[in-house]
């Protein structure tokens, strides 16, 4: 596609649900970050993958968060058991990597609302 | 850790007038600074960005500017409209293949009419 896409666009959780996120980001992008934002403030980092590796899960809130990118292109958010605190935009953004130009491309987000 | 601050939180400037904003890393490996904008309800969209193996760089009413030495960089805004109007965010980044990319908090522009 021509920019990174994520599903679904809103998501509404009672608490203790599980969830999953999609991020498609952009064909042949090599890198692939998970960011966290809540209302007024700033993306917050969650997770970053080189390809299917992930090189840096430092920002996952809890044991309850788990990313994943399989085949190096699609990736997924799961969240467990979801608690009122989890609610926020789910951002996913996409960047060619390597040597290259290092822009990052951010999906539409998908609005996690746990009530 | 990593960490970026970005002042101010928010601000109005009078249509045609300059808006500044400023902001701070802590990470010294940093050396890719992109600036966002965020339109209510919508994604960040890059606007500028600048590397630091430059002082400043411009792109017709957006500038930016980065002092290494003190870990700081700004965006201008010259002549500023009322489409200006949204959150801008700084960032930071190392030049490295596998590092994250490090967000201030955002600044909040309002352009009066």
């Amino acid at each position: 596609g021509a920019g990174v896409s994520q599903s679904p666009r809103y998501k509404v959780a009672k608490r203790g649900q599980d969830v999953a996120l999609r991020c498609d980001p952009i064909s042949g992008h090599v890198s692939l970050f998970w960011y966290q934002q809540a209302l007024g403030q700033g993306p917050e980092f969650l997770t970053y993958f080189q390809n299917e590796a992930q090189l840096d899960k430092s920002g996952l809130p809890s044991d309850r968060f788990f990313a994943e990118r399989p085949e190096g292109s699609v990736s997924t958010l799961k969240i467990q058991r979801t608690q009122q605190e989890d609610s926020a935009v789910y951002l996913c953004a996409s960047s060619l990597g390597g040597t290259g130009s290092t822009e990052a491309f951010f999906g539409q987000g998908t609005r996690l609302t746990v009530v | 850790g990593e960490n970026v601050e970005q002042h101010p939180s928010t601000l109005s400037v009078q249509e045609g007038d300059s808006a500044v904003i400023k902001c701070t890393y802590s990470d010294s490996a940093s050396n890719y600074f992109p600036w966002y904008k965020q339109e209510l309800g919508k994604r960040p969209q890059l606007i500028i960005d600048i590397r630091s193996n430059v002082g400043e760089k411009k792109d017709q009413r957006i500038a930016v500017t980065l002092n290494k030495t003190a870990k700081h960089f700004s965006l201008h805004i010259t002549e500023t409209q009322p489409e200006d109007s949204a959150v801008y965010f700084c960032a930071a980044r190392a030049y490295s293949s596998a590092s994250k990319i490090i967000f201030g908090s955002g600044t909040r522009l309002s352009i009066r009419p």
